[in-house]
């Protein structure tokens, strides 16, 4: 069955980065995108962008540009996600989720926590 | 921006009831490839969301048919029928019709 595993929760320090992992399994991977989303409690849940598992290409939301870098190994079915110069407003859940017409699988989330 | 406008914040319904969400976007999802994307997803208590309905309709993979999703262009509708305990939780709806993609602010749902 198809699964998403994401790397554990992060405690970082403001003007750190972060690089959260998404392992993909059960499906073939190069055959679809996979998207990262942000959900806060007073923000709800943000689409931060996608990376196409094939090539590699990129869509940031403009709100996401200069903050988050989506990566892509094709070798063990993993996306990445750096978020830097991390600030607390940083401080959320993470998923990646896998795309089609919605997006039909969503990892477990990683809690990023932005603290001195 | 695609602005989703999600209709109420909460409610709250007995068991074996039926409720609806609205969603409202501030622009048509009808994409240039005459497809309409919105999503529905919950999400209970302590896990990820979930796909419900995709292209407004279309029930996702094992999902109940008491869930049923209609509506086009700017205003779309969630249904539950006959609810039941498992179904408490936030409702989102979500378009794909244009980057960025976005999402409503969610209906929490309570079992009376």
């Amino acid at each position: 069955q198809v699964q998403l595993q994401q790397s554990g929760a992060e405690l970082a320090k403001p003007g750190s980065s972060v690089k959260i992992s998404c392992k993909a399994s059960g499906y073939t991977f190069t055959s679809y995108d996979i998207s990262w989303i942000k959900q806060t409690t007073g923000q709800g849940l943000e689409y931060i962008g996608y990376i196409n598992t094939g090539s590699g290409g990129t869509y940031y939301n403009e709100k996401f540009k200069g903050k988050a870098t989506l990566t892509v190994d094709k070798s063990s079915s993993t996306a990445f996600m750096q978020l830097s110069s991390l600030t607390p407003e940083d401080t959320a859940v993470y998923y990646c989720a896998r795309s089609t017409y919605g997006f039909a699988y969503w990892g477990q989330g990683t809690l990023v926590t932005v603290s001195s | 921006d695609v602005v989703m406008t999600q209709t109420p914040v909460s409610l709250s319904v007995s068991l074996g009831g039926q409720v609806s969400i609205s969603c409202r976007s501030s622009q048509s999802l009808v994409h240039n490839n005459g497809n309409t994307y919105l999503s529905w997803y919950l999400q209970k208590p302590g896990q990820s969301p979930q796909l419900l309905i995709y292209k407004v309709s279309n029930r996702f993979s094992g999902i109940s048919d008491r869930f049923s999703g209609s509506g086009s262009g700017t205003d779309l509708t969630l249904k539950i029928s006959r609810v039941e305990p498992d179904d408490l939780g936030v409702y989102y709806c979500g378009q794909g019709t244009q980057y960025p993609f976005t999402f409503g602010s969610g209906t929490k749902l309570e079992i009376k």
